[in-house]
This record gives structure tokens, C-alpha cells and sequence, in this order.
């Protein structure tokens, strides 16, 4: 199993501003992921975070708002740009080292006034 | 695509009741099944999976088994404790951790003493 953490677990932004989320895993992993967590919902799955190569976005997420990195096999950010009070969400990375289980950070709890 | 249909909440119940949280699922082939855990202020956990057919999951007294002629994966548990207290989310992935999870939309779960 692998174990993720992120910083910060917590921040509350003005509109406008840019955040940085980090996610560290203790193992290499293949595959990161990042979820947003909008309040009361489900998690949707943003992007995938290739080592490498530019992330793969699903639809309805795009590269200008959501820019990610993965300069390794430990390590990704996700940066929510130009943020407005609907960006207001957790924000979870995840790992998958090839078994059948994802494994997923504390989240990053995100507010923007 | 794949999706997961989950009850919705909240669900309340009395210390030591029977829990049932329906899921059914639609998609290809044969998806692993899982079922995740968030507690207040919490990331998610993987509280069991089952990854083929007739399968049961099991895990700190919860259980869950793959039904495939129904595509359902109904979470039990037979005596719940106000610890249980979270929100239970159904999910599928094609298979291997390398595939996106597809989440429900997540149930709350609150046990009173």
C-alpha cells in the first residue's frame, strides 16, 4: 500500500489568487490522480497526472485552470488558478501502484471568499 | 459509461442496528467493486473491494458481495456503533489501480447511542 500526504489541508483564498496543492507518496507510484470534492457531493475525477507528459484532463477541466505536475514518480501539484467561491471543494490526490485499489491523501479543503 | 447508483441519505440509526446501504453499478465487462469511508474531517479509506463475481468483501465487520446477475455490491453490517458514523462511498473501476474510479454520490451515516 502507499501512503499520501498533502499541503496544506487547508486554506481559505481570496478570488483571483492562484493555490498550489502538494502530494507526496512514500512509494514510487505509476499513477496519480487528482478528485475534487465539491461540498456534499461525490468526487470527480479532474485529471490524471502522467510522470513525464502533460496531465490528462477530463471533460469539463482544462489545463489553464487546473495545471499539474509530476517531475517524479513520488510527487505531483495540482494548482487551481483564478479561483472563484465555486472552486470551493476538497481536493484529493490519489495513487495507484498497479493493484486493484487506489489509495487517496487526507484531501486538501479549499474555501475562497 | 460506467456509473454507480447508490441510497441516498442521511441514514440514521440507533447503536447496534442492522445497516444496509443498497448500490447498484452499470458498466462493461467485469469492474472491480469498493467501497470507501470518509469520517468527519477526513480523506477516504478503503473500507473493502471485491473484484470478481460472487466475491465478498469484508472488512472491520462490514461485508459486501459482488452481484453480478443483480450489478449490485449492498454494503451490511449487522450491529453498528456511533463510531461508524461517516459517508460510505460505492465506487467501480474497470480494473487494475491504473483506471479511474467512478464514485457514487456518497451516504451519510449517522449512529446515535
Amino acid at each position: 500500500s502507499a501512503v499520501i500526504s498533502q499541503k496544506p489541508s487547508r486554506d481559505i483564498c481570496q478570488r483571483g489568487t492562484s493555490l498550489t496543492i502538494q502530494c507526496q507518496v512514500d512509494s514510487q507510484v505509476t499513477m496519480m490522480f487528482w478528485y475534487r470534492q465539491q461540498p456534499g457531493q461525490s468526487l470527480t475525477l479532474i485529471a490524471t497526472a502522467n510522470q513525464g507528459s502533460e496531465a490528462t484532463y477530463e471533460s469539463g477541466f482544462v489545463i489553464d485552470k487546473f495545471p499539474i505536475s509530476r517531475p517524479n514518480l513520488t510527487f505531483s501539484t495540482l494548482t487551481v488558478s483564478n479561483m472563484s467561491p465555486e472552486d470551493s471543494s476538497i481536493y484529493l490526490c490519489s495513487a495507484a501502484d498497479g493493484s486493484n485499489e487506489q489509495f487517496f491523501g487526507p484531501g486538501t479543503r479549499l474555501t475562497v471568499l | 459509461g460506467n456509473s454507480v447508483t447508490q441510497m441516498e441519505g442521511p441514514v440514521t440509526l440507533s447503536e447496534e442496528a442492522f445497516l444496509t446501504i443498497n448500490c447498484t453499478y452499470t458498466a462493461t465487462g467485469y469492474p472491480s467493486l469498493f467501497w470507501y469511508v470518509q469520517y468527519p474531517g477526513e480523506g477516504l479509506q478503503l473500507l473493502l473491494k471485491a473484484t470478481k463475481a460472487d466475491d465478498k468483501g469484508s472488512n472491520k465487520g462490514f461485508e459486501a458481495t459482488y452481484r453480478k446477475e443483480t450489478t449490485s455490491f449492498h454494503l451490511e453490517k449487522g450491529s453498528v456503533q456511533v463510531s461508524d458514523s461517516a459517508v460510505y462511498f460505492c465506487a467501480l473501476s474497470r480494473g487494475g489501480g491504473y483506471q479511474k474510479v467512478t464514485f457514487g454520490t456518497g451516504t451519510k451515516l449517522q449512529v446515535i447511542p
